[in-house]
């Protein structure tokens, strides 16, 4: 079953706007995980945060962590239209020994040129 | 990063025939393998655990005779859908990662499209 739930669903955004998606999930865990996936494509790793950690950057991107609220967020700072794609959460068990991902229902984004 | 191709990409295929998907991890070894399924529109939603040399572990609803899993070796995973049919038209996805999965990473394959007639 699904952990998580993302919202907004669905965004469109300028170029050069940035753009934020927010990940909620029910059970505790041992870090949480965003992907990116083009239409149609595999999945694309973007960033991992542990459940120790609060904020973590890589480029243009940035995730926060809220544990207390059980919550992530993914902000993708000056856009582009290369970012077009669909942007899930995905989360490990806190007490898994597997590794097994959970994933969020996701949001479409959309970069307009 | 790790490199991880399934084959085919795309299959069509008549109802109630059989379709083998392989998943390789190209330049490392994956002790456990992920399947995934997603419909147009939706999230991923887990198959099954794949361990190298054991049963897989499947998630509630899957059923593992029509979806058979085999892990023969560290670098190969293949999914079976047998006796198709086009409910179970759908993308199917695989992943696999390097070990320690507290916090390691899984490399995801590219996706294969199934569409049953």
């Amino acid at each position: 079953s699904q952990q998580g739930e993302e919202d907004p669903q669905a965004l469109s955004i300028q170029e050069g706007e940035n753009a934020t998606m927010n990940c909620s999930y029910k059970t505790s865990i041992n870090n949480l995980q965003w992907y990116r996936q083009n239409s149609g494509r595999g999945l694309v790793h973007l960033i991992l945060i542990r459940s120790n950690e609060r904020e973590k950057h890589s480029g243009r991107l940035r995730v926060t962590l809220d544990t207390s609220k059980k919550s992530s967020s993914l902000l993708i700072t000056a856009s582009r239209a290369a970012d077009t794609a669909s942007y899930f959460c995905a989360t490990v068990h806190g007490s898994s020994n597997t590794g097994k991902l959970i994933f969020g229902q996701g949001t479409t984004l959309q970069v307009k040129p | 990063g790790a490199v991880v191709s399934q084959h085919p990409s795309r299959v069509i295929c008549k109802s109630g025939t059989s379709v083998k998907i392989e998943c390789r991890s190209l330049d490392f070894q994956a002790t456990t393998m992920f399947w995934y399924r997603q419909f147009p529109k939706q999230s991923l939603m887990l198959m099954a655990t794949s361990n190298e040399g054991s049963k897989a572990t499947y998630e509630q609803g899957v059923e593992k005779d029509k979806f058979l899993i085999n892990h023969a070796s560290l670098t190969l995973s293949t999914l079976t859908v047998t006796s198709a049919h086009p409910e179970d038209s759908s993308f199917y996805i695989c992943s696999g990662g390097q070990g320690g999965f507290s916090t390691d990473t899984q490399y995801f394959g590219p996706g294969t499209r199934l569409t049953v007639l």
